[in-house]
């Protein structure tokens, strides 16, 4: 079966750096994205990678590995407001996306 | 761009009545349309994916005469739930797929909608 396992919640400070993992195993691979969801509003797009390698935009930065099967985003610079869930998804060989269950992300000042 | 909004964002309705949805792509034509559902404190569960100008495909699980979709234009998708129940309360958000990248396939969400049925 296909599955996606990220860590369901995580605590940080404020200014520091957090690294969110995520594993995949799917039937298929046409990239990895990264999605934030604030508490009660749609998730938003944050990042994408369909090669290996550090795709580095701001303060997020987002790694792909496909021969492990292995991903992170990193936030660097912590804000308040950088609490939220982030969501990992992959798109299989249908094109379909397969969402893990996010991981909620806390910071304290 | 990819812009996705929705609406209302908000509804409140009694038991039995049926509630439309709707999720416009506002800058781009989206020939695929997604519905998912969240409970609170849940993840996102795919409801259906909703092609245009043809009929949707829904997931295990999801009942298609309950859950009506409608993907009319290349940028209009409607839900209809139908009969709604209190159990149906949740939040409804859609998604578009923007084929235009970088990077191409990107799903964008609309705001959402809460349903409440009372």
């Amino acid at each position: 079966g296909q599955n996606i396992d990220q860590p369901t919640e995580m605590t940080a400070t404020e200014g520091a750096i957090v690294q969110i993992n995520c594993t995949y195993q799917t039937s298929g691979f046409n990239g990895l994205f990264w999605y934030q969801q604030h508490a009660g509003e749609a998730p938003t797009f944050l990042s994408y990678n369909v090669l290996d390698g550090l795709e580095e935009k701001g303060r997020f930065s987002s790694f792909l590995s496909r021969s492990k099967g292995y991903s992170y985003l990193l936030l660097k610079e912590l804000q308040m407001k950088d609490s939220a869930s982030y969501l990992c998804a992959v798109m299989d060989s249908n094109y379909q996306l397969i969402w893990g269950a996010g991981t909620k992300l806390i910071i304290k000042p | 761009g990819a812009v996705v909004s929705q609406h209302p964002s908000w509804v409140i309705c009694k038991s039995g009545t049926s509630v439309k949805i709707e999720c416009r792509s506002l800058d781009f034509q989206a020939t695929t349309m997604f519905w998912y559902r969240q409970f609170p404190k849940q993840s996102l569960m795919l409801m259906a994916t909703s092609n245009e100008g043809s009929k949707a495909t829904y997931e295990q699980g999801v009942e298609k005469d309950k859950f009506l979709i409608n993907h009319a234009s290349l940028t209009l998708s409607t839900l209809t739930v139908t009969s709604a129940h209190p159990e149906d309360s949740s939040f409804y958000i859609c998604s578009a797929r923007d084929l235009r990248g970088p990077p191409q396939e990107t799903q964008y969400f609309g705001p959402g909608t809460r349903l409440l049925v009372l």
